[in-house]
């Protein structure tokens, strides 16, 4: 069945890289997201990449894929406090098109 | 200029209600959603429409009854609310229904007592 897999936390300090790994199951899933969601807002797209592609680089924001071993990473360089949110993982699947999401890392940037 | 907006942002009720929760879009999309975030912040598709069309309806107790009237909203009727029934619900939104992202609205913090 379709699984898409996070690590639920992560925590680093202000100024270094912060990395977000997920991993998914359906080979056939055409794009994958990231989606941030701060404190009791809504869920932002952050970027997205297409299943054809290995490397999407957007300002600080860095999609790395691996479609072999079916592995989605996401930097974000130089984090910042303001950086601290849930991170989902997501993989767009199946004739319909659903959007599966990981269980989301909660970041937490220290000063 | 907001995109999707849900209307309540926040719903406190008592079981045994019926209770309704509306999402508009104006991006223009033609497929519509709705999804269901646990207190463990867990998401799970509830149900798509495209066109007006249901084609996504996931298991649901049927208590749950979307509404489209037409492509840009998408409304959420609950019968009979049950304490489980707690929970954010997300109104999100694309255009076609197998590549482009969803763009979510704000939520719906649903409270049942």
């Amino acid at each position: 069945g379709e699984d898409v897999e996070q690590s639920l936390f992560l925590s680093v300090r202000e100024g270094d890289s912060s990395v977000i790994n997920c991993t998914y199951t359906d080979s056939s899933s055409t794009y994958l997201y990231w989606y941030k969601q701060e404190p009791g807002a809504g869920l932002q797209l952050l970027t997205y990449i297409f299943s054809n592609m290995d490397m999407k680089q957007d300002q600080r924001l860095t999609v790395l894929l691996n479609k072999k071993d079916k592995h989605l990473s996401l930097r974000i360089a130089d984090t910042q406090t303001g950086d601290s949110a849930i991170y989902f993982c997501a993989e767009r699947t199946g004739s319909q098109g659903n959007l599966i999401f990981g269980k989301g890392t909660k970041l937490s940037v220290k000063p | 200029d907001t995109a999707v907006s849900q209307t309540p942002k926040y719903l406190v009720t008592q079981m045994g209600n019926d209770k309704s929760i509306k999402c508009e879009q104006n991006l223009g999309h033609d497929t519509m959603y709705w999804y269901k975030q646990d207190s463990k912040k867990f998401l799970k598709i509830m149900f798509s429409y495209n066109n007006k069309e249901l084609i996504i309806n996931e298991t649901v107790p049927n208590r749950f009854s979307p509404k489209s009237p037409d492509k840009a909203h998408l409304n959420l009727h609950i019968n009979s609310l049950e304490l489980g029934d707690s929970a954010v619900y997300f109104c999100a939104s694309s255009q076609g229904h197998s590549n482009s992202p969803l763009h979510f609205g704000n939520g719906t913090r649903l409270t049942v007592t």
